[in-house]
């Protein structure tokens, strides 16, 4: 399964924006690149997916390079309630779409 | 629309027993995933059923299994409980279940053994 690889850690100040990175760089054709977020004691929650072009939610956006080796999740505005560990996650299409979770990158705030 | 309900939140086992754990994904989705979240090894894929049948497995041993109901509810067993099972067990649902569509992930249920 394609793997992926992030910091360890990252630190931010309140109001400034965020570059989280991760690197697949055995990433097929048919992955979708997601991101998911953990607060402490709660359940991972959705953040963002792609799969070739730019993508912009209410939350983030995650930008995709161009050979899909790598991709950012990108932060506008951190807050302090964006601390948390982000996942950085390649899902295959179809039916064996399996889920492969590496370390995470925990994302610290500063007020 | 109600979210991912895993119960129980808690439990506490010993050694040799075994425990179930059970999952209602959010209405109308028809895929459920299970995960084990330990300190060491982080969040670990243990299978997934779409339409009661398993689609796909991680790498654990046979003690864990699970299964999934006409109703898209789920349930994992853990059979012949170690200490090296106690973890925060998390189940997700979404709609298809294939790479395009996001997760929805239950608060999870915190097995201690002992």
């Amino acid at each position: 399964d394609a793997k992926t690889t992030q910091p360890n850690s990252m630190e931010s100040n309140e109001e400034e924006p965020v570059h989280l990175p991760c690197n697949h760089s055995t990433i097929s054709g048919t992955d979708y690149i997601h991101w998911y977020r953990q607060l402490p004691s709660q359940g991972p929650e959705y953040v963002i997916h792609g799969l070739t072009s730019n993508v912009n939610n209410r939350m983030a956006s995650l930008a995709i390079a161009e050979d899909r080796k790598s991709s950012t999740l990108i932060l506008h505005r951190a807050t302090l309630r964006d601390a948390a560990v982000y996942y950085c996650i390649l899902r295959s299409t179809g039916a064996n779409s399996k889920l492969t979770f590496g370390k995470g990158i925990t994302l610290s705030v500063r007020p | 629309k109600a979210g991912v309900t895993q119960t129980p939140r808690y439990l506490i086992k010993t050694r040799g027993q075994q425990v179930t754990l059970s999952c209602s994904p959010i209405s109308g989705h028809r895929s459920v995933s299970w995960y084990q979240q330990t300190p060491g090894q982080g969040l670990q894929f243990l299978f997934e059923y779409f339409s009661e049948t398993q689609r796909n497995k991680g790498n654990f041993p046979g003690r864990f299994s699970g299964r999934q109901f006409s109703n898209s509810r789920s349930e994992m067993n853990v059979s012949t409980l170690e200490l090296g099972d106690s973890a925060l067990y998390l189940c997700a649902s979404s709609l298809s279940g294939s790479g395009t569509g996001e997760l929805f992930f239950g608060e999870g249920s915190r097995l201690t053994v002992l």
